[in-house]
């Protein structure tokens, strides 16, 4: 069966500081990844998605990215962080294809100080 | 875009007790998904149903996608069922642009 694990699971860092929250994906090939974020409230929304390595969709402006280097790795990255980039990161993953469902990792919470 | 609408956003019930939750949104969808967040954060997808009706043991979804609407049961709630339940749909078949509600609380008290 398919397997989703985003980390870390928490943590705390200094506005100005870099950001690096890693998912990956077991048990399937060449599935679609996103990135969302749910801030204070419950809102989803979406940052980013990946059809593919090196394809990566951008829906926000922002200043963070993601990097899909591997198949089944999804990378979200920001070189300086900010104190409204605070929140709930959630990694998500679907097969490709029209009709399926899309399934979430645990989620990493960020706290920007 | 389109516009997702839940109702309603609290909702507090005894254990045993059945519920209702609906989620309305203002154009055609191709893509319907009703998920649950437990109190640690954790995102369930519940149901994938852009049209029809499922159940899944003690829950179960209908969508009615001519009328623009799709509705969640629960029945006989325990206290594992207390979190925020999420609809999210999207205009494609795919996952690209899913837009979500902004939720519905339940809480469950035993």
């Amino acid at each position: 069966s398919q397997t989703i694990h985003q980390w870390p699971a928490t943590l705390v860092q200094p506005v100005g500081s870099p950001l690096s929250l890693e998912c990956t994906v077991e048990g399937t090939s060449n599935p679609n990844l996103y990135w969302y974020r749910q801030a204070a409230g419950r809102g989803l929304q979406l940052l980013f998605y990946s059809v593919g390595i090196g394809q990566i969709s951008s829906e926000v402006p922002q200043n963070l990215s993601a990097s899909r280097p591997q198949d089944r790795q999804f990378i979200l990255s920001s070189k300086k962080l900010l104190l409204s980039d605070s929140g709930f990161y959630l990694c998500a993953w679907s097969n490709g294809g029209a009709q399926v469902a899309i399934y979430f990792g645990e989620g990493s919470w960020l706290t920007v100080v | 875009g389109i516009q997702v609408e839940q109702s309603p956003p609290d909702l507090i019930l005894q254990e045993g007790a059945n519920s209702t939750l609906r989620c309305n949104f203002s154009d055609s969808v191709n893509n319907l998904q009703w998920f649950h967040q437990n109190p640690w954060g954790q995102l369930i997808n519940l149901f994938y149903i852009p049209s029809g009706t499922k159940q899944n043991g003690r829950l179960s979804a209908t969508t009615v996608a001519t009328e623009r609407y799709s509705l969640l049961y629960i029945s006989s709630s325990q206290t594992t069922d207390s979190g925020v339940y999420f609809c999210a749909v999207g205009a494609n078949f795919g996952n690209e642009k899913l837009t979500f509600g902004t939720g519905t609380r339940l809480t469950i008290i035993p």
